[in-house]
């Protein structure tokens, strides 16, 4: 259970050009989705936290206009890297929480996707 | 401001060997401290603590919290190359709708044959 799937696993692409990373939770429901960047060697850096249906909540020094989040549904989210740029080349990690579990401690576990490394030529 | 901090950042050990690996932490509105692996890919969960003093277990993997302290400790007993992972620990903080993990850097582990 608790399964959370990420696509594509990895893309090229070149600069200024849009990609769009899908992460689904697959067998629960998911109000809660987090999105985070890792760089090699280095922990993991949330860019932004996902709730179906409404705005995302990014942290600071993130460029929201830059990095476009749409939680559609109970079990979809989707970041997009606009007008992409080498120094967004990175692995990008989703995670979502499982909806059965709001209220109680057990729903601050988060299960992660098995990212997207993306690089931008 | 919230942080963890966990410790040694990275280890070397060989097989056979038992390991300890801390995670002290600061976080506002505590709630649960989550500890995850990560191999090449994204991490995988693997104990949820919320209550002090009891152990939480599964196989060779054991971990404890000390909310009086403030830290947890991951043991992993009779190592195998398998084990070779960074060790991620995560503190949550609950605030209103605003729930999210504060992470430590992670401790990178490996075993060698």
């Amino acid at each position: 259970g608790a399964v959370v799937s990420q696509h594509p696993s990895w893309v090229i692409c070149k600069s200024g050009t849009s990609v769009k990373i899908e992460c689904r939770s697959l067998d629960f429901q998911a109000t809660t989705m987090f999105w985070y960047r890792q760089f090699p060697k280095q922990s993991l850096m949330l860019m932004a936290t996902s709730n179906e249906g409404s705005k995302a909540t990014y942290e600071q020094g993130v460029e929201k206009d830059k990095f476009l989040i749409n939680h559609a549904s109970l079990t979809l989210s989707t970041l997009t890297v606009t007008s992409a740029h080498p120094e967004d080349s990175s692995f990008y990690i989703c995670s979502a929480r499982d909806r059965s579990w709001a209220g109680t401690s057990k729903g601050d576990t988060q299960y992660f996707g098995p990212g997207t490394r993306l690089t931008v030529l | 401001e919230d942080k963890v901090v966990q410790s040694p950042l990275s280890l070397v050990v060989h097989e056979g060997d038992t390991v300890t690996l801390n995670c002290s932490y600061e976080v506002t509105n505590f709630r649960s401290l989550l500890w995850y692996k990560q191999e090449k890919k994204a991490p995988t969960f693997l104990f949820m603590l919320t209550s002090s003093g009891i152990e939480k277990k599964s196989g060779r993997l054991s971990s404890i919290l000390d909310k009086k302290e403030l830290f947890s400790i991951l043991n992993i007993t009779a190592t195998q190359t398998g084990d070779s992972a960074v060790y991620l620990c995560a503190g949550a903080s609950y605030a209103g709708n605003n729930r999210k993990l504060i992470w430590g850097l992670g401790t990178s582990l490996a075993v060698n044959p």
